[in-house]
């Protein structure tokens, strides 16, 4: 199984300030990650598939690099509705989820 | 748009089997192309791919819940459901069901959920 890990854990940030999300794979997933966000009460929600690619009605704030083991979610200026949970998750071999990230208010 | 609901009892007891129901509107299971999927999030942790089903019938399971996992199709009522045997207090835990694109657009992704339901396993 693909293990995933999210860092950090929890990060403090104020509105406008930039957040840098981090996920690494035990072994190579190529492109093949997606990140989602999840508000408390809510489904998941997809922002990035195959590592970089916006999904439907994301806004640009949102990106995503990396490749083979490490890979990187950037929200540029934070907004208030973007305080929330984000996980990573692979689909290289079979699906695994990350633990997650909570971005919350400093 | 398409949209899906679980539905479901919200409690089971040990060992028994719980079984929950997805229902697909605004657009037909049978149309193809989509892998449709049932996703658990523990109470407060990360969540857990359980397996897929393809309009067609052919599944796939999570290796780890494998022997207790059956998911079914019922396209008539543009249905999918999840059977999970043997049930603990471990699988207590906010059921989604999701679909995923396949060789779609956005490809093997979530990118339509369900909003969950609850179920909690006691006596």
């Amino acid at each position: 199984e693909i293990v995933l890990t999210q860092s950090p854990a929890t990060l403090s940030l104020s509105p406008g300030e930039r957040a840098t999300l981090s996920c690494r794979a035990s072994q190579s997933v190529s492109s093949y990650l997606a990140w989602y966000q999840q508000k408390p009460g809510q489904a998941p929600r997809l922002l990035i598939y195959d590592a970089s690619n916006r999904a439907t009605g994301i806004p640009a704030r949102f990106s995503g690099s990396g490749s083979g083991t490490d890979f990187t979610l950037t929200i540029s200026s934070l907004e208030p509705e973007d305080f929330a949970v984000y996980y990573c998750q692979q689909r290289s071999n079979s699906f695994t989820f990350g633990p997650g990230t909570k971005v919350d208010i400093k | 748009q398409v949209q899906l609901q679980e539905s479901g009892p919200g409690l089971v007891k040990p060992s028994q089997t719980l079984s929950l129901t997805c229902t697909v509107s605004g657009g037909s299971i049978s149309s193809g192309g989509y892998y449709w999927s049932w996703i658990r999030q523990h109470p407060g942790k990360g969540l857990e791919w359980i397996g897929y089903i393809y309009y067609s019938g052919s599944t796939y399971y999570n290796p780890s819940l494998k022997s207790r996992v059956t998911i079914s199709v019922d396209t008539s009522k543009n249905q999918f459901s999840l059977k999970l045997s043997s049930v603990t207090a471990a699988d207590t835990a906010v059921y989604y069901c999701a679909r995923a694109a396949g060789l779609l657009s956005p490809g093997w992704y979530f990118d339509l959920w369900g909003r969950g339901t609850l179920v909690t396993v006691s006596s």
